[in-house]
């Protein structure tokens, strides 16, 4: 059984479009996150949820926003995409980090903007 | 200034060889978080470890080891007897605070373990 999934794993899509990739966990967490890799392999988190509230909330602009209908589920939408959104975004998740749980990571989602 | 510094851009050993990767951080809040993640080739993300600024301690978990040292604001990892599988990108990381609000990544080191 996957533990965190992405959907889909691939995305390419053209300038100003708006899209949605989904995240799902079934471990039972209570936090999840959402992080973006860009080309050049840097790591930057976005988002983390916890209890249905933002915990963090990283300078992203705001076309980017994390939506979670359930405990289970972080989606991320992103609006008039731009060239610079493509990227890797991986979705995780874990038990608060101050409990010093481990972190699952989805496959990641490959977005190429055009 | 980084946040966090890896300074490692590519290191390769052989097989059985011990390496060490090193992480500098900065911050001048009391209560911080540093983190070490690995991702192979494959290119999924792996949790390695989380440890508090309050506890000093090393870890070691098999072959992995962490050695944090507040005095030298150092959190380096140390694989004992690399294997193959080794071979991947390690990013360092630290979050400042309780909320986990600041958070910032290495930029990351690749390891190359030849058999």
């Amino acid at each position: 059984d996957t533990a965190v999934s992405q959907t889909p794993k691939y995305l390419v899509t053209q300038m100003g479009n708006d899209k949605s990739i989904k995240c799902e966990q079934n471990l039972g967490h209570d936090t999840m996150y959402w992080y973006k890799q860009d080309s050049k392999k840097f790591l930057k988190i976005m988002f983390s949820y916890n209890n249905k509230e933002l915990i963090i909330n990283e300078t992203v602009p705001n076309r980017f926003s994390p939506k979670s209908p359930d405990k289970a589920h972080l989606n991320l939408h992103i609006n008039s995409l731009e060239l610079g959104d493509s990227a890797v975004y991986f979705c995780a998740s874990s038990q608060p980090l101050s409990t010093g749980e481990t972190q699952y990571f989805g496959p990641g989602t490959r977005l190429l903007v055009l | 200034a980084q946040k966090v510094t890896q300074a490692q851009t590519e290191i390769s050993v052989v097989e059985k060889e011990d390496v060490t990767l090193d992480c500098v951080y900065e911050t001048r809040d009391t209560t911080y978080y540093l983190f070490w993640y690995k991702q192979p080739p494959s290119g999924e993300l792996v949790f390695l470890i989380r440890r508090n600024s309050f506890d000093e301690q090393n870890e070691i978990s098999g072959r992995y080891s962490w050695n944090f040292q507040k005095s030298t604001s150092s959190f380096n990892f140390t694989i004992t007897a690399s294997q193959v599988v080794d071979s991947a990108v390690y990013f360092c990381a630290l979050s400042e605070g309780y909320n986990f609000n600041k958070f910032y990544f290495g930029s990351g080191t690749k390891l190359n373990v030849k058999p």
